[in-house]
């Protein structure tokens, strides 16, 4: 069964950066994950499409900021010079297949 | 620009039903994949389904938890997409919203929410 694993929570410094996980299940490390960030009282927006050899592909007007990569089943955001905006909920979801959504990292910039 | 804009949600009681609705514009609705995604109070998204576009067959796949219950469809001379959503249960509470996939991207709607009251 495919499942996207994420921590619950992450937190980093204004101007520093921050990598969040999205681990996929046993037999699916090859796929291909989206990265969607949903801000307080906002609805979710596309960030990103991360593929198995770490290219990714990002959304129309995603800053340089935000980048992706991937090791393995892994699947990585990676959000530099964070700022108070980045504070919001970031969400893998499964690309191409039917969808299946990580549970979401919350990520606090303090 | 891409947009996608819901509609029909609601109040209602347990058991009713509802159909709510997707409109989109600024790309080709034709060739497109919709897809329907919920998030219950305070929780986070849940996929509910989808419906492939005429040419890819119009598939229509579902999450188990809604299976038997909801329906997508589509009327592509609308630009439209439709989620019936038959004999809700209060846990059926949520924002509804809308999404779209390109070969490099995906975009959302606003949502609609619907509330199911006991």
């Amino acid at each position: 069964q495919l499942v996207l694993t994420q921590s619950p929570s992450a937190s980093a410094s204004l101007g520093a950066s921050v990598k969040l996980t999205c681990t996929l299940s046993s037999g699916h490390s090859s796929y291909t994950i989206a990265w969607h960030q949903q801000q307080p009282e906002k609805g979710p927006r596309y960030l990103m499409k991360v593929n198995s050899d770490g290219t990714h592909t990002k959304g129309d007007g995603i800053p340089d900021r935000f980048s992706g990569s991937s090791s393995g089943p892994e699947r990585y955001l990676t959000i530099s010079s964070l700022q108070s905006e980045d504070e919001a909920d970031y969400y893998c979801q499964t690309w191409g297949t039917a969808g299946v959504f990580g549970g979401g990292t919350k990520l606090t910039v303090l | 620009e891409v947009q996608l804009v819901e509609s029909g949600g609601g109040l209602v009681k347990s058991g009713e039903s509802l159909r709510l609705s997707c409109a989109g514009s600024g790309f080709i609705f034709t060739d497109a994949w919709m897809g329907w995604v919920r998030q219950a109070p305070g929780k986070g998204l849940e996929w509910v389904g989808r419906i492939k576009s005429k040419t890819d067959g119009e598939t229509r796949e579902y999450a188990e938890t809604v299976k038997g219950r909801f329906i997508i469809s589509r009327d592509d001379s609308e630009n439209t997409v439709y989620l019936q959503v038959n004999s809700l249960k209060t846990e059926d509470t949520a924002v509804y919203y809308c999404i779209t996939y390109s070969s490099k991207s995906a975009y959302w709607g606003l949502g609609t929410l619907v509330t199911v009251s006991s």
